[in-house]
């Protein structure tokens, strides 16, 4: 089982609708979670941190749940311009990444 | 400045080159790392410094030897690869080891061909 897990989509995303995707992670141990979204042939960009108490910036908002080991992101109002993969990112004395999932936003 | 900056941006090498690749960062982190990401594939961890020492070797074979002169840099030093080590390499700096609230800052990545 890999540490980090994430459906790898593609989630088909109207623009401005709201599309919401899941990550679990395995190791309990794990201290922070963060999402980071990358571009095609881009490096990753830290897109948000993850607090059990959920966290929103701007149309994202972010949900740990450590008693099922699990992240969310919401995403509202989706742009044409939020189409990415997002990695789900668990970190402990260093960064374990899901396998991305993919979102494309389209007219 | 918030940037790590790795050079070059891309890299052709035969398999009898011996080539390096460099990163650095201004932002007083005290934690370096490389990354390998492959296309679609997430990155995957090959070295961690910490306080310019090598903290983590993700079993990654002798023909990538690293290298943290200071704080501020890291290198990756290339020799007799294959063409299966083509990817792109990420470099990522953190406050420190363990201190991630603020996530890691990642350079554009080297994308290294290997013929």
């Amino acid at each position: 089982r890999k540490e980090v897990e994430q459906d790898p989509g593609p989630f088909n995303v109207p623009e401005g609708a709201t599309v919401a995707f899941n990550c679990t992670y395995s190791n309990s141990a794990s201290q922070s979670f963060f999402w980071y979204r990358q571009d095609c042939r881009k490096e990753p960009k830290l897109l948000m941190s993850v607090y059990s108490s959920g966290n929103e910036d701007g149309r994202f908002t972010a949900q740990l749940n450590r008693a099922s080991q699990y992240i969310s992101l919401l995403i509202r109002d989706s742009k044409l311009s939020d189409s990415a993969t997002y990695l789900c990112v668990a970190a402990g004395n260093k960064l374990t990444f899901g396998g991305g999932t993919r979102v494309l936003v389209k007219p | 400045d918030t940037e790590v900056t790795q050079t070059p941006k891309h890299l052709v090498m035969g398999m009898t080159n011996k080539k390096s690749l460099k990163c650095e960062q201004h932002m007083g982190h005290r934690a370096m790392y490389w990354y390998k990401q492959k296309a679609k594939k997430p990155p995957e961890l090959m070295f961690v410094y910490s306080y310019e020492k090598l903290s983590i070797n993700e079993s990654v074979p002798s023909r990538f030897s690293p290298e943290c002169p200071n704080s501020s840099l890291l290198n990756l030093h290339l020799h007799a690869l294959q063409p299966e080590d083509s990817a792109l390499y990420l470099c990522a700096s953190s406050q420190g080891q363990g201190q991630v609230t603020y996530g890691y800052t990642f350079g554009s990545g080297t994308r290294l061909t290997v013929v």
